[in-house]
């Protein structure tokens, strides 16, 4: 299975800043998702990022707000762009992992990066 | 859209009881349905997953159902431990993922 890492793991930012979330893969993967966990809530999808294409962003979000970066098969950055209060979520990324690497039938996921906005 | 809820939202046992968590979906038209395990910092690890076709899946101590007629799954955990303390997230996979809100599981020794 694939192994995935979020850098930062946590943070505390202010209102009207920006910031970017990283995610590292172990192996290569095509696929790779980012999600928005708000407080009580459940995972909600942001968008879909494929290498060597622009993200697809869900109903809902937009790529001035959650511009994605995906610059090869194993790492891909969500910047959270000027943060507002109600930008405090859990951000996970997940990936599909190739046939051989795992079930293609599900998702792994990062530890998460916890995100405060002040 | 597809709707996902998951009852009860919090359940907390004496280590060593058998428990239930619930998951109902609006949309039956779905690939297969996850279990998933969400620990705090550690991100989800699936736990079992039931493909449109079965009805049930077991992997030790957890057994998952399905009837996608009724749009329903449980999560079966026998003989729980305070290990098995974690949040359960029920996710239905049509054109992605649907999560539920999950169930905040305490196990107390």
């Amino acid at each position: 299975s694939a192994v995935i890492s979020q850098k930062p793991s946590r943070d505390i930012c202010q209102r009207g800043t920006s910031l970017t979330i990283q995610c590292q893969v172990d192996s290569q993967v095509t696929m790779m998702f980012w999600y928005r966990q708000q407080p009580g809530q459940s995972l909600t999808l942001i968008a879909t990022a494929n290498q060597g294409s622009e993200a697809t962003y869900e109903s809902g979000f937009v790529i001035d707000k959650f511009p994605i970066s995906r610059p090869n098969l194993t790492f891909s950055t969500l910047t959270v762009s000027n943060m507002s209060p109600e930008d405090s979520s859990i951000y996970l990324c997940s990936v599909e992992p190739t046939r051989g690497q795992g079930n293609p039938d599900t998702q792994y996921f990062g530890p998460g990066t916890r995100l405060t906005v002040l | 859209k597809q709707e996902v809820t998951q009852i009860p939202a919090a359940l907390s046992v004496p280590e060593g009881e058998n428990l239930v968590l619930n998951c109902s979906f609006t949309d039956s038209a779905i690939y297969n349905l996850q279990w998933f395990r969400q620990d705090p910092g550690k991100g989800l690890t699936s736990l079992l997953l039931i493909q449109s076709s079965q009805r049930e899946q077991t992997s030790g101590r957890l057994n998952a159902s399905l009837d996608k007629s009724s749009g329903r799954s449980t999560l079966y955990i026998a003989a729980s431990q305070p290990g098995d303390s974690a949040t359960y997230l029920c996710a239905v996979n049509g054109n992605q993922f649907y999560f539920g809100t999950g169930t905040s599981l305490t196990v107390i020794p």
